[in-house]
């Protein structure tokens, strides 16, 4: 089974200051990592992902993350902030084997960032 | 990117009603399709996985009787909230996989019991 621990509940950080939102899963089979946004009363949106290759992976919006597979982390990392990043960022991963070939996702709990001006 | 659409958006309901959430893939068809739910301010959780054609797979604390899922063809898959009640108030969230196994959300159905 696979699970993802989101370290932080809340980050709030001044607008064009750099932020770090983190996540570790485990695992005992490889997996896919994602990073979701949700801005409030919407669906979630794919930041980014990594199903495999480079381990730092460039999203939408300015976002990176870096899979680390020896601390099992991915965190999610923007050089600088806008008021418009204020949004509720979700962490998943989905087992890749054969049964689940990258289907269910397991959703971390949730980091809300908030940038203020 | 692919679209997919979820009606309706918000539904209001009385205690012992069932209520029909409708998820559509437009653009492509889902040869699997994830249901989740999300509390205020909480995770998504995973109720079920449905393939077109066969009857859902729940997660265990999912109560099959009562969230009925029905996976009729590729590009459609429905929810029924059956005796709804206010603890079934929630966001439901569909999620179609296409065959190339990209998986997409939708917007959400936001339910209201009352």
């Amino acid at each position: 089974a696979q699970s993802v621990t989101q370290l932080d509940s809340q980050v709030p950080v001044f607008e064009e200051a750099p932020v770090e939102l983190r996540c570790n899963y485990s695992s005992s089979v490889s997996v896919y990592l994602f990073w979701y946004v949700q801005y409030p009363n919407q669906g979630l949106q794919l930041l980014l992902k990594y199903l495999s290759g480079s381990t730092l992976v460039k999203g939408i919006n300015g976002f990176e993350a870096e899979f680390n597979k020896s601390q099992t982390s991915f965190h999610l990392r923007k050089p600088s902030v806008h008021i418009s990043d204020t949004a509720e960022y979700f962490c998943a991963v989905s087992a890749n084997d054969a049964y689940n070939q990258g289907g269910k996702l397991i959703f971390g709990q949730g980091t809300e960032l908030s940038v203020k001006p | 990117g692919a679209v997919v659409s979820q009606h309706p958006s918000w539904v209001i309901c009385k205690s012992g009603t069932s209520v029909k959430i409708e998820c559509r893939s437009l653009d492509f068809q889902a040869t699997t399709m994830f249901w989740y739910r999300q509390f205020p301010k909480q995770s998504l959780m995973l109720m079920a996985t449905s393939n077109e054609g066969s009857k859902a797979t729940y997660e265990q604390g999912v109560e099959k009787d009562k969230f009925l899922i029905n996976h009729a063809s590729l590009t459609l898959s429905t929810l029924t909230v059956t005796s709804a009640h206010p603890e079934d108030s929630s966001f439901y969230i569909c999620t179609p996989r296409s065959f190339s196994y990209e998986q997409y959300f939708g917007p959400g159905t936001r339910l209201t019991v009352t």
